[in-house]
């Protein structure tokens, strides 16, 4: 079956500290993976997907076949990284965008 | 200003009536979708249309119905055979069905029962 699993419901840190959202997928293909966040009180937006490899707000996410994780993470994190992040893979077969969606973790960031 | 609009932003539904959720997009994309968003539960998806008056059901269609007759609109109804409806449901689309395009996202409505 195809799953996603973010296994932190919420995660808390300090301002300056190194940041890792795990996600774990399930999935028999070669798949599609994203992150997506939501900042309070905005919309739900794309911060990276892995197949552009890029460093979005100074986030990086490294798709391991191997151990089926696409975890994303961020060397020093800011208060305003603060949100909801969600962890989403998109299955290939059928050629349609039917992301499937983790159940999110909250980062909070103290100063 | 472009965008997803969704409404209303709350809705309440009473026993055995039916709710419709407008979401209206002027993006010019081709692919729309409708999420279900529970608590603790990340998003599921309903109903998707791929383009103006085709639609397909998602992983929690039952008790729920869409219409794609415009290409900006794409309206959810919440049937009263949807026996647990609370929820936050938020609407996207995309430029077309490509699996690695990128979602735009509504502002979501938040469906009660009274």
């Amino acid at each position: 079956a195809q799953r996603v699993t973010q296994p932190e419901k919420l995660l808390s840190v300090f301002k300056g500290a190194p940041v890792e959202l795990k996600c774990n997928y399930s999935y028999s293909g070669s798949p599609e993976l994203f992150w997506y966040v939501q900042y309070s009180r905005q919309r739900l937006q794309l911060l990276l997907r892995h197949i552009s490899r890029e460093s979005i707000k100074g986030f990086t996410a490294d798709l391991n076949k191997g151990e089926t994780s696409f975890h994303l993470k961020k060397p020093f994190a800011q208060e305003e990284d603060s949100a909801m992040y969600y962890c989403a893979l998109s299955p290939i077969s059928g050629g349609y965008n039917k992301l499937i969606f983790g159940a999110g973790t909250r980062l909070a960031v103290h100063p | 200003d472009g965008g997803i609009t969704q409404s209303p932003k709350y809705l309440f539904r009473k026993e055995g009536q039916n709710v419709t959720l407008s979401c209206e997009q002027n993006l010019n994309h081709d692919a729309m979708y409708w999420y279900r968003q529970d608590p603790g539960q990340g998003l599921r998806l309903i109903y998707y249309s791929q383009i103006v008056n085709d639609f397909q059901k998602g992983d929690i269609a039952e008790g729920y119905s869409v219409s794609r007759e415009k290409k900006e609109s794409f309206p959810l109804t919440v049937t009263s055979a949807q026996k647990n409806p609370t929820a936050f449901y938020l609407c996207a689309s995309t430029t077309g069905a490509a699996t690695n395009e990128k979602l735009f996202f509504g502002s979501g409505t938040q469906l009660s029962v009274l």
